[in-house]
């Protein structure tokens, strides 16, 4: 199974672009690699999936190297709302049906 | 994206008493769904993945006679706890995979509180 290693927290302001790193080192040949956010007491919810190189979508950037061992979640002028945990997922259980979650990152954005 | 929905969003019940959540994909069906566990200050921990028309698959260390999965049709996975504890009490989220991909989206979560 895949793990992931990303930084327990990390702090910003207002408007930066804030940069989450997640380490995969044995990430398999068929993994995604998808992030999600999630609020307290809500479920998480879907920001952005990729293979390799480069995706984005109207929230966030996902970066990948051609060695696809770590990716690089991209969150472009946060705001206060963007305090949240961000997980890095690629792991799953030993069916290969589920995400299995590691302890994420928790960002918190102050003005 | 698809959406996932549960119900209720929180429940509160004595000590001894069963709860039922239930977990609706809303726009997809999902011959798979997935049930977690999560805990204050603490990650998601998988507990089952519900199978369609078939038995449920717990996670090691999951009691499958405390809880009772049941996905009788392709859009409705429920979670039974049964004979709740005050230790039962926790955050359980539902998951599905639907399009594109089969991209993995989760409900809003059930509060449970066992009183």
């Amino acid at each position: 199974l895949a793990k992931t290693t990303q930084p327990i927290s990390m702090d910003s302001y207002e408007g930066q672009e804030v940069n989450i790193t997640c380490s995969h080192n044995n990430i398999a040949t068929n993994d995604y690699i998808t992030w999600y956010q999630q609020f307290p007491s809500q479920g998480p919810r879907f920001i952005i999936q990729g293979y390799k190189t480069k995706v984005t979508n109207e929230v966030a950037s996902l970066f990948i190297p051609a060695d696809r061992k770590s990716s690089t979640l991209s969150l472009p002028r946060v705001s206060l709302s963007d305090t949240a945990v961000y997980y890095c997922l690629v792991a799953v259980n030993q069916a290969g049906t589920a995400l299995i979650f590691g302890k994420g990152t928790t960002l918190s954005v102050s003005s | 994206g698809a959406v996932v929905s549960q119900h209720p969003s929180r429940v509160i019940c004595k000590s001894g008493t069963s709860v039922k959540i239930e977990c609706r994909s809303l726009d997809f069906q999902a011959t798979t769904m997935f049930w977690y566990r999560q805990f204050p200050k603490q990650s998601l921990m998988l507990m089952a993945t519900s199978n369609e028309g078939s038995k449920a698959t717990y996670e090691q260390g999951v009691e499958k006679d405390k809880f009772l999965i049941n996905h009788a049709s392709l859009t409705l996975s429920t979670l039974t706890v049964t004979s709740a504890h005050p230790e039962d009490s926790s955050f359980y989220i539902c998951s599905a995979r639907g399009p594109p991909r089969e991209t993995q989206y989760f409900g809003p979560g059930t509060r449970l509180l066992v009183l």
